[in-house]
């Protein structure tokens, strides 16, 4: 079955980037997603890459995705305090209707 | 913009009450989603719908129900709540022709 798989912290400076890194295991994916939970609130949608792609850039935002190694990272450019929050990776398996496969989030802090 | 609203923001009930969770969306989409939160493990899928009458289990639907009588609401239920229920609990919906999920800002339930 879909599995993704997220490392549970990162820690960087403000300033610094961070890359959150992200494996998934369905090959088959159509579409992967990066959303962001800030704290006490639901998941927004951040950004998302189809499988055809190896790079997307929005603003602060780098997406690059590894189809061979089925790995999938976000780098933040100039991390400020804002950016503190869980960021989930999703994938949208082939076959799988509208479900989304999450991984278990990456808790990202930001200190001054 | 597309607004997914939950009926509380947090819950506190008794193990063996019966608990409605309740989800609105605003944007006439087809697909609703129940999930769990917990620390560690990321979003699980509980139940999902997609279309009015309709239901489909997600990976963990044990001890859980859902009513998805009008379009705009779906409701979760636990017919007699547990411990281990006690968890954030997050509803979302999407439309057929892209599978970004819009979502709620969540009800923490906690079952004593």
């Amino acid at each position: 079955g879909e599995d993704v798989e997220q490392s549970l912290f990162l820690s960087v400076r403000e300033g610094d980037s961070s890359v959150i890194n992200c494996t998934y295991t369905d090959s088959s994916s159509t579409y992967l997603y990066w959303y962001k939970q800030e704290p006490g609130a639901g998941l927004q949608l951040l950004t998302y890459i189809f499988s055809n792609m190896d790079m997307k850039q929005d603003q602060r935002l780098t997406v690059l995705l590894n189809k061979k190694d089925k790995h999938l990272s976000l780098r933040i450019a100039d991390t400020q305090t804002g950016d503190s929050a869980i960021y989930f990776c999703a994938e949208s398996p082939r076959g799988g209707g509208n479900k989304l496969t999450f991984g278990t989030g990456t808790q990202l802090k930001v200190e001054l | 913009d597309v607004k997914v609203t939950q009926s509380s923001r947090y819950l506190v009930k008794r193990t063996g009450e019966k608990v409605f969770l309740e989800c609105v969306q605003d944007m006439d989409h087809e697909n609703m989603f129940w999930y769990r939160q917990d620390p560690g493990l990321g979003l699980r899928l509980i139940y999902f719908s997609y279309d009015v009458k309709m239901k489909e289990k997600g990976d963990i639907p044990e001890g859980y129900s859902v009513s998805r009588e009008k379009k705009e609401r779906f409701s979760l239920i636990l017919e007699s709540a547990s411990t281990n229920q006690t968890s954030m609990y997050l509803c979302a919906s999407s439309t057929d022709s892209y599978n970004e999920q819009f979502f709620g800002p969540g009800t923490r339930l906690t079952v004593l």
